[in-house]
């Protein structure tokens, strides 16, 4: 069955650059959407932005000149890159598959990222 | 953005009963071409991730308890639960597909 797992650091000091990687199994990266959302603690959903297989990206404003998806497809795998983090962007961030980029269909468990020195 | 808009916030309905909840867009997400609305219901428990529940305003995915319904189209939906059970206790979200970036309600909660 389809499973997306995130991983990377759990902490991230202010200022410095979250990193994130969402690993597929059970489906190939190619052909699909992959979006990055995230959940601050206690709140509601914001989408990050997507890559499709390509390499074509698609980002939130409100973040774009900070966020940076990329894809490698023979590892089946996408990644997320957010710079100058600050206390804001602690969250739990999750990947989840866009199905032909409507929907999102399967999500990863999702990984917490706490900003702080 | 197009902002969507949830209501109520939090709601309490007693087992086997109806809960109902509510979405708004600030513009239409009918796509003339189709004749679809691109929203899509989630559910989310504590500590998972959301669950799809119902996509293209009505469309149910597959394994999803036919108590649950999506209705509306344009800018006005809902998600019904037809007779709530106690795993149904979670916070729904509804969501835009129909432009970037895409935005979610602001989740209504459903207590018992």
């Amino acid at each position: 069955q389809v499973q997306l797992q995130e991983s990377g650091p759990g902490l991230v000091k202010p200022s410095e650059t979250l990193s994130l990687t969402c690993t597929a199994s059970g489906v190939l990266i190619s052909n699909y959407y992959w979006s990055w959302i995230r959940q601050p603690p206690g709140k509601g959903l914001e989408w990050i932005g997507y890559i499709y297989y390509s390499g074509n990206t698609n980002y939130n404003p409100s973040l774009k000149s900070r966020v940076t998806i990329s894809v490698d497809t023979s590892k089946n795998q996408v990644s997320l890159k957010l710079n100058s983090v600050t206390a804001a962007d602690t969250a739990v961030y999750y990947c989840a598959r866009e199905y032909s980029g409507f929907h999102f269909d399967y999500w990863g468990q999702g990984t917490l990222v706490t900003v702080s020195s | 953005d197009i902002v969507m808009t949830q209501s109520p916030d939090s709601l309490a309905v007693s087992l086997g009963e109806r809960a109902t909840i509510n979405c708004k867009s600030s513009q239409s997400l009918l796509y003339s071409s189709n004749h679809k609305s691109y929203l899509a219901w989630y559910q989310q428990k504590p500590g998972q991730p959301p669950k799809l529940l119902i996509y293209w305003a009505s469309t149910r995915e597959s394994g999803v308890p036919d108590r649950f319904s999506g209705s509306g189209s344009g800018t006005d939906f809902t998600l019904t639960i037809s007779s709530l059970q106690a795993e149904d206790v979670a916070v729904y979200y509804c969501q835009q597909y129909y432009t970037t970036p895409r935005t979610f309600g602001q989740g209504t909660t459903v207590e018992i």
